[in-house]
């Protein structure tokens, strides 16, 4: 199994503004994805994070609203950025190791932007 | 490409009674399914998974699935619901789409555990 450590866990923001999310495993994984969660929904997959590469966003996710990094491969961050109160969610971090197996998650990052 | 649909929104059942949430999968490839729950203001916990093995699954606290390539379904059960069970559950499908592997959620069911 895989420890995710997601930062922050919630935070209140501004609309505008922008918020960096950090995802860090205490092993290295094969891959990472980053999802959001909207309230009482399910979760919807917003990018893969590729190591040292530019991340794989799916259909409605933009680079500019949504960029992600991943130097290593034990690390991702997630930034929302300009944010509006339709960016209210929780986003998580989740991380597959070889073999492609279960999935793990972090406990996610409650956001509210007002 | 590949897609779940979880047939029921909510399900309610009495203590003690059995449960039963649906899920049905579509996959070009030979599927990895699994079953995770999230309890309220929790993260998301692993029930069980398949990855071409047994047909029938066991996880923990109790359920199990059973994977049925003809039904292309993959239905979470237990035998004798918990007040504890009552919780938030998602199917997962996991393969590769448009050159990529992914893990994707279906639209969950709210189990509700009646006294």
């Amino acid at each position: 199994s895989a420890v995710i450590s997601q930062k922050p866990s919630r935070d209140i923001c501004q609309r505008g503004t922008s918020l960096t999310i950090q995802c860090q495993v205490d092993s290295q994984v094969t891959m990472m994805f980053w999802y959001r969660q909207q309230p009482g929904q399910s979760l919807t997959l917003i990018a893969t994070a590729n190591q040292g590469s530019e991340a794989t966003y799916e259909s409605g996710f933009v680079i500019d609203k949504f960029p992600i990094s991943r130097p290593n491969l034990t690390f991702s961050t997630l930034t929302v950025s300009n944010m509006s109160p339709e960016d209210s969610s929780i986003y998580l971090c989740s991380v597959v190791g070889a073999g492609f197996t279960e999935a793990f998650f972090g406990q996610g990052t409650r956001l509210t932007v007002v | 490409a590949q897609s779940v649909t979880q047939l029921d929104s909510h399900v309610s059942v009495s203590e003690g009674t059995p449960v039963l949430l649906r899920c049905n999968y579509s996959s070009s490839y030979s599927p990895s399914l699994f079953w995770y729950v999230q309890h309220p203001n929790k993260g998301l916990q692993l029930l069980l998974k398949y990855t071409s093995a047994a047909t029938l699954v066991k996880g923990i606290n109790g359920f199990e699935a059973e994977f049925k390539k003809s039904e292309t379904s993959f239905h979470l059960t237990k035998p004798s619901a918990h007040m504890s069970d009552a919780a938030e559950y998602f199917c997962v499908v996991s393969g590769r789409s448009s050159g990529t592997y992914k893990y994707i959620f279906g639209t969950g069911t709210r189990l509700k555990v009646l006294a």
